[in-house]
């Protein structure tokens, strides 16, 4: 079973519109959680890291919230534009001697106008 | 763009055959990634190199092996291929094992017919 899970698989939004996608994980001990923007074709860019004492942190129209304690986080996109049609990977490194690092399967975005 | 360097972007070949893939990291960066995407799939990991060191390894399969040369580079060799083999393969690099982020390079699309 994946440890961390995402939700929903896909949405659709109106341009203008916002949108959340959600972020759950199992992963301990929890080192650091990053969401990754993936671009169809292309390598997946880092949006937002989130350590364990951090709730909120955003990126111009991105923000990520996190609650280490229920292991949960959100993206939240605001004002939602074309160029954010993207998969985008919730990714959670565990604590330990080799950092492992666990993938979500992604939330793919289609934004429409 | 990221600084990591994948080479070729496209290959097509026919089962059976065998292929090379090559990853140039960013500057300083000693950690290497090799994860395979296939179509509509989250990014799966197959390898971790630090250093030229074998680091993580996952669901990598036999036919496939790995390794980072001296001066960085690394290269994934993929062999006996099979249909089921067609993905984009990413390559990712970051500084240490144990940094959060990692840079993506625009990944090697291989088909095999």
């Amino acid at each position: 079973k994946n440890q961390v899970e995402q939700s929903p698989q896909s949405l659709i939004i109106l341009e203008g519109k916002n949108c959340t996608l959600q972020c759950n994980y199992t992963v301990s001990p929890f080192s650091n959680l990053r969401w990754y923007k993936q671009d169809t074709g292309r390598g997946p860019v880092s949006l937002t890291i989130m350590t364990f004492s951090e709730n909120t942190k955003s990126n111009g129209r991105y923000t990520a919230t996190l609650d280490a304690d229920t292991k949960q986080s959100s993206l939240h996109i605001t004002a939602s534009q074309l160029s954010d049609s993207a998969s985008y990977i919730c990714v959670v490194t565990v604590r330990s001697n080799d950092y492992k690092l666990s993938f979500g399967a992604g939330t793919t975005v289609t934004v429409r106008a | 763009d990221s600084g990591v360097t994948q080479t070729p972007k496209h290959l097509i070949t026919a089962t059976g055959q065998r292929v090379t893939l090559r990853c140039s990291p960013r500057s300083g960066d000693l950690s290497v990634y090799w994860y395979q995407q296939s179509l509509d799939q989250g990014l799966q990991f197959l390898i971790q190199y630090y250093n030229g060191e074998e680091r993580a390894k996952g669901n990598i399969l036999e036919r496939f092996s790995a390794q980072q040369f001296p001066d960085l580079h690394s290269e994934l060799n993929l062999s006996s291929l099979e249909l089921g083999d067609s993905a984009l393969y990413f390559c990712a690099s970051s500084p240490t094992p144990s940094a959060g982020e990692l840079f993506f390079g625009e990944g090697s699309r291989l088909t095999v017919l």
